[in-house]
């Protein structure tokens, strides 16, 4: 059983720049959600993916947008960035089974700086 | 407003005390609560969730919707017990919420 893998592990952007992160999910799983961690913080929900489809979204703007491709591995984009964008991005997976908060499985992040 | 509040950034105890990590819940709904744990240089992992109802790791979390509390507590603290735990909470939408974390440090 492969676990879920996130490339790259650490970026360097500029402010207004574009950046796109990658997460494989773990075998057998359908569905990816993204988080954003400040320093300090617990993970904000930025979305949630299932069958190719945006499934859930918290509070964060337009120019960040995802996609899940039909192996379930799945993209976050962020356009435009910002300083306080600066931040380590945590995938997630897990098994859809229509109940409530499947347990999800984490990657080990991605962690971003914009200067 | 669907929130976790963890009250405590930092919590320390002896080896072999007792060990309260408090979460706080806001959710209309029947809630689905999770405690997750991060231990040094691994990644996010679950600890326990609520509908299972299992013992992890001598860990137990009751769910008081009173309180609205999810306290996670373990009788006998160990020292591989030390980590940074955080309460989830699996809200409308498929959003998922997690407390800012407590740091727990046990002391040999």
């Amino acid at each position: 059983e492969t676990g879920v893998t996130q490339s790259p592990t650490h970026l360097i952007k500029t402010r207004g720049q574009q950046v796109t992160l990658r997460c494989s999910s773990q075998s057998g799983h359908n569905t990816v959600s993204w988080y954003q961690q400040a320093l300090g913080q617990g993970p904000q929900f930025i979305f949630q993916y299932y069958r190719e489809e945006e499934n859930g979204r918290g509070n964060f703007p337009p120019r960040f947008s995802g996609l899940q491709f039909p192996n379930y591995s799945s993209e976050l984009n962020v356009n435009a960035l910002e300083l306080d964008d600066s931040a380590l991005y945590l995938c997630a997976s897990s098994f859809r089974t229509g109940a409530a908060g499947e347990t999800q499985y984490f990657g080990p992040g991605t962690r971003l700086l914009v200067l | 407003a669907q929130r976790v509040t963890q009250p405590e950034k930092l919590l320390s105890v002896f080896k072999g005390a007792p060990v309260e990590l408090k979460c706080n819940y806001s959710y209309s709904g029947s809630p689905e609560l999770f405690w997750y744990v991060q231990y040094s240089r691994q990644r996010l992992q679950l600890l326990l969730r609520h509908i299972s109802r299992e013992s992890i790791k001598g860990f137990t979390a009751d769910l008081n919707k009173g309180e609205t509390s999810f306290h996670l507590k373990k009788p006998f603290a160990q020292e591989e017990d030390s980590a940074m735990y955080y309460c989830a909470l699996a809200g409308t939408g498929n959003q998922f919420y997690f407390g800012t974390g407590t740091s727990l440090t046990v002391i040999p």
